[in-house]
């Protein structure tokens, strides 16, 4: 059973585009994320939402909209895709917002061209 | 944006050695630390955590060190195997909750 499942795996578009990368996770937790990793294996926060509610932004542009149905779901939209956002994005999951440990997806690689 | 001017360390080991991997912080606020293991293609999987209170824990061939006053945090992992060739990441947990990631260390296993 995946815990933390998330799609497309892979996803290639055009510059100008909108586009959504999908996240579901069965494991019961509280509170889901999205992170950016890019070509150096950094990986950055960039949304946090405990309970379907907002509670970190890191500074990512407006383009980037995240939605979260019900607590179990964490999707991200994109709009006016920038060759900048080419990175692998990763959703994760932890049992609340104290900062625990994540549970993360196995990753989308968004390739803008 | 871009980790721009930043390269991931790589650490390259013989297997059965012990293998030492390294992380710096700069939060002293820092109270909760997290040591994440990424293999290719895949998400960052939890490996080990320690709190603030302790210098160190051991886990199944792992062992974390913690220095607070040099904010610095170690992963050991013993007798190394080829299935440790990964990417490691430090996490640290400051104010409001929040969890920074390290930059990572690529572990390269030579058999």
């Amino acid at each position: 059973d995946t815990a933390v499942s998330q799609t497309p795996k892979y996803l290639v578009t055009q510059m100008g585009n909108d586009k959504s990368i999908k996240c579901e996770q069965n494991l019961g937790h509280d509170t889901m994320y999205w992170y950016k990793q890019d070509s150096k294996k950094f990986l950055k926060i960039m949304f946090s939402y405990n309970n379907k509610e907002l509670i970190i932004n890191e500074t990512v542009p407006n383009r980037f909209s995240p939605k979260s149905p019900d607590k179990a779901h964490l999707n991200l939209h994109i709009n006016s895709l920038e060759l900048g956002d080419s990175a692998v994005y990763f959703c994760a999951s932890s049992q609340d917002e104290s900062g625990g440990p994540a549970d993360f997806g196995p990753g989308t690689r968004l390739t803008v061209l | 944006g871009e980790s721009v001017g930043l390269h991931l360390p790589t650490l390259s080991v013989q297997e059965g050695d012990n293998s030492i991997i390294n992380c710096a912080y700069s939060n002293s606020a820092s109270d909760y630390f997290i040591w994440y293991k990424q293999e290719s293609g895949k998400g960052p999987q939890f490996i080990i955590d320690i709190r603030s209170n302790m210098d160190k824990r051991q886990g199944q061939r792992v062992t974390v060190l913690l220095n607070k006053t040099v904010k610095h945090l170690s992963l050991q992992i013993a007798a190394t195997q080829p299935g440790d060739s990964a990417v490691y990441f430090c996490a640290d947990r400051g104010g409001y909750q929040k969890v920074t990631f390290g930059i990572g260390t690529k572990l390269q296993v030579i058999p």
